[in-house]
């Protein structure tokens, strides 16, 4: 167990929908990163968030948003979802902004149909 | 620019043989190296990383990684692999001292393992 917690493990949705994926850093961790990975894009860098600020952005689509509240804990909202958008998304956290261990969540499977 | 290469897709290699996944890095600077890895359906466990020091890192799950600055590698290894070890495996590296931590991934390598 990582102590990152993604919440929901499985989502199923229709496309054009709009959907949030919610993510728990460890604890005392101030950085959180979301990344894509489907079968032919591989593991993609999404965004990452420093103690409630954007610090670096990715391949992140507009459709695409986060952000990071006071406590720490993160949402990503996908909307007007398309079949593409169909991946299984992992939320990761450290302690800092850089150089320090990152360690993953179990990931949300999303399927777009 | 930055990358991450792992140049085999698909290794197969027999139950108790040794193994060793190849990983090359391209960085300006110093990077922190980590593999990782991810069982079917499940997420990206943390093996091993490199900071610094000695070369010579020790992992989980009996792996170790040597790092190599004179090849850009980052080799994994393992004496003698288990049916369990099957798995995908990344190799990832971030800037040191960068202001952003992101990892870049390598495209990773497929292990199966024959009994």
């Amino acid at each position: 167990d990582s102590g990152v917690t993604q919440t929901p493990k499985h989502l199923i949705t229709a496309t054009g929908q709009r959907v949030t994926l919610r993510c728990s850093p460890r604890s005392g961790d101030l950085s959180v990163y979301w990344y894509q990975q489907s079968l032919d894009q591989g593991l993609q860098f999404l965004i990452q968030y420093y103690n409630g600020e954007e610090r670096a952005k990715g391949n992140i689509l507009e459709r695409f948003s986060a952000q990071q509240f006071p406590d720490l804990h993160s949402e990503l909202n996908l909307s007007s979802l398309e079949l593409g958008d169909s991946a299984l998304y992992f939320c990761a956290s450290s302690a800092g902004v850089s150089g320090n261990t990152i360690y993953f969540g179990e990931g949300s499977w999303l399927t777009v149909v | 620019a930055q990358s991450v290469t792992q140049p085999d897709i698909h290794i197969t290699v027999s139950e108790g043989a040794s193994l060793e996944l190849r990983c090359n890095y391209s960085y300006g600077a110093t990077p922190y190296l980590f593999w990782y890895v991810q069982s079917p359906g499940q997420g990206l466990q943390l093996l091993l990383k490199y900071f610094s020091g000695d070369t010579l890192v020790q992992g989980i799950k009996g792996f170790e990684a040597e790092f190599k600055r004179s090849q850009s590698s980052f080799n994994l290894r393992k004496p003698s692999v288990h049916w369990s070890d099957a798995a995908e495996y990344f190799c990832a590296g971030v800037n040191y001292g960068g202001s952003q931590g992101n990892l870049i991934f390598g495209k990773g390598t497929k292990l199966s393992v024959k009994p």
